[in-house]
């Protein structure tokens, strides 16, 4: 079966840090890239960052850009998301997301079930 | 930065019938526009991509058409399960500058 599976989400007050891990089964990890796609409580869907399949190339919102950083371990089969100074608007669902085998023209095609994250003193 | 609109914010259908749901980008995406479903209390799962070819395991009553800057998504007998918020995303610009998904479209029992 296709699964990512998210973990790591908690309350934890403004400026501090969390680190979100995603662990895949039932597909060649290395074969995809990934996306972390988050959503408010009530709000729309907002992309977070992106990974290659090699690691190599890395994209992160404006939002995020100087305080997340996103990587992979193929061996693993796992995803982190390290998120530092965190902010109030940051707090919501954070999913890791599959992009398709044949790339990202072709949609994100497998989500994991979401990790909350509450940013709150 | 590319801004997709989705509309109506709701619609209120009845069980049977036809839902179109539109998203409209403010510059061409060409055909780079997916769709998404998400149930309530659900992550998203990938209904269309290409604007129009639907995803492994999505029933035909779903259907995309579009391009450029017009992008309809088109449920043509609603069942009980498709309830739900219908995002719209565009990857024309890869990576993203500024909000790639549009904000959503509830459909709603009537």
């Amino acid at each position: 079966e296709l699964q990512l599976v998210e973990s790591g989400g908690g309350l934890v007050q403004p400026g501090g840090s969390l680190r979100l891990s995603c662990a895949a089964s039932g597909f060649i990890f290395n074969h995809h890239d990934f996306n972390w796609v988050r959503q408010a409580p009530g709000k729309a869907l907002e992309w977070v960052s992106y990974i290659t399949r090699s690691g190599e190339i890395i994209y992160y919102a404006d939002s995020v850009r100087g305080r997340f950083t996103l990587s992979r371990d193929n061996a693993k089969k796992s995803l982190s998301l390290q998120m530092s100074s965190l902010r109030a608007e940051d707090t919501g669902v954070y999913y890791c997301v599959r992009v398709h085998e044949a790339g990202y023209h072709y949609g994100m095609d497998v989500w994991g079930q979401g990790s909350t994250v509450i940013v709150s003193s | 930065e590319i801004v997709l609109t989705q509309s109506p914010a709701t619609l209120s259908v009845s069980p049977g019938e036809r839902a179109t749901l539109s998203c409209r980008a403010s510059q061409s995406v060409g055909s780079n526009l997916a769709w998404y479903q998400q149930r309530p209390g659900q992550a998203p799962r990938l209904l269309i991509y290409i604007a129009s070819t639907r995803a492994t395991g999505i029933p035909a009553r779903f259907s995309g058409s579009g391009s450029g800057t017009e992008f309809t998504l088109t449920i043509s007998s609603l069942q009980s399960e498709d309830f739900a918020v219908y995002y719209c995303q565009q990857y024309n610009n890869w990576p993203p500058h500024g909000r790639t998904f549009g904000q959503g479209t509830k459909v709603e029992i009537k």
